[in-house]
């Protein structure tokens, strides 16, 4: 089977750079991938990572490393419009996608 | 394109009724999931289908059917609605042509159900 573990919430400031991390457990592993939900609104994708290293999208970027099974998503200068939930997703191949149970990101001014 | 849409947006059933639940998308895609999410619990997997005429069992699939006759269509079924399905249901469609298929998923906004 496969599990991940991210933390529940993080509270940053406008303007700050916060990482959130994830770790799983799984056997077999093609990519993780991060996820963007507003409350009410449906999730949105934001990144994918197969190989290790760090993926640059704009202000987001997410890193992996497959020998530690880990990954982390980084928001650099935060804007009120950050605060949302931010979900890990793991890919094993043929199994569709198993998400974490997210964590909240609150940005304070 | 409207992408993923979904119907009803809201619902409330009495214990034992049934319904369907109706996804639609307008991306030509091979795969579409249904999940629903509970406060805390992330999204969990019910049932999907990597193509017309096929589904497969998720991690949550008990009390659910499903059917995809048409590939742009995915039907989550209801046949006697208990209190312990009220959740807030996304369906969501992806293509296998890009990022190993199951990665970039599209989602529609829910259908938020409540059962008394």
């Amino acid at each position: 089977g496969q599990s991940l573990e991210q933390p529940s919430e993080v509270t940053a400031v406008e303007g700050a750079i916060v990482q959130i991390n994830c770790t799983y457990q799984t056997s077999g592993f093609y990519g993780l991938s991060w996820y963007q939900q507003h409350d009410g609104g449906a999730p949105t994708f934001l990144s994918y990572n197969a190989l290790d290293g760090l993926e640059e999208t704009g202000r987001f970027s997410s890193f992996l490393s497959r020998s530690d099974s880990y990954g982390y998503l980084l928001l650099q200068e935060l804007q009120m419009k950050d605060s949302a939930s931010y979900f890990c997703a793991v890919n094993s191949g043929n199994t569709p996608l198993v998400f974490g149970k997210g964590t909240r990101l609150s940005v304070i001014a | 394109n409207a992408g993923v849409t979904q119907t009803p947006k809201f619902r409330v059933l009495k214990t034992g009724q049934s319904m369907t639940l109706l996804c639609a998308q307008d991306m030509n895609h091979e795969y579409m999931y249904w999940y629903r999410q509970d406060p805390g619990m992330g999204l969990r997997l019910i049932h999907y289908s990597v193509g017309e005429g096929t589904t497969a069992k998720g991690e949550v699939p008990d009390g659910y059917n499903v059917s995809r006759l048409k590939k742009q269509n995915f039907l989550l079924g209801l046949e006697s609605a208990a209190p312990s399905q009220t959740s807030v249901y996304f369906c969501a469609s992806s293509s296998p042509a890009k990022r190993a298929s199951y990665n970039e998923q599209f989602f529609g906004p829910g259908t938020r159900l409540t059962v008394l």
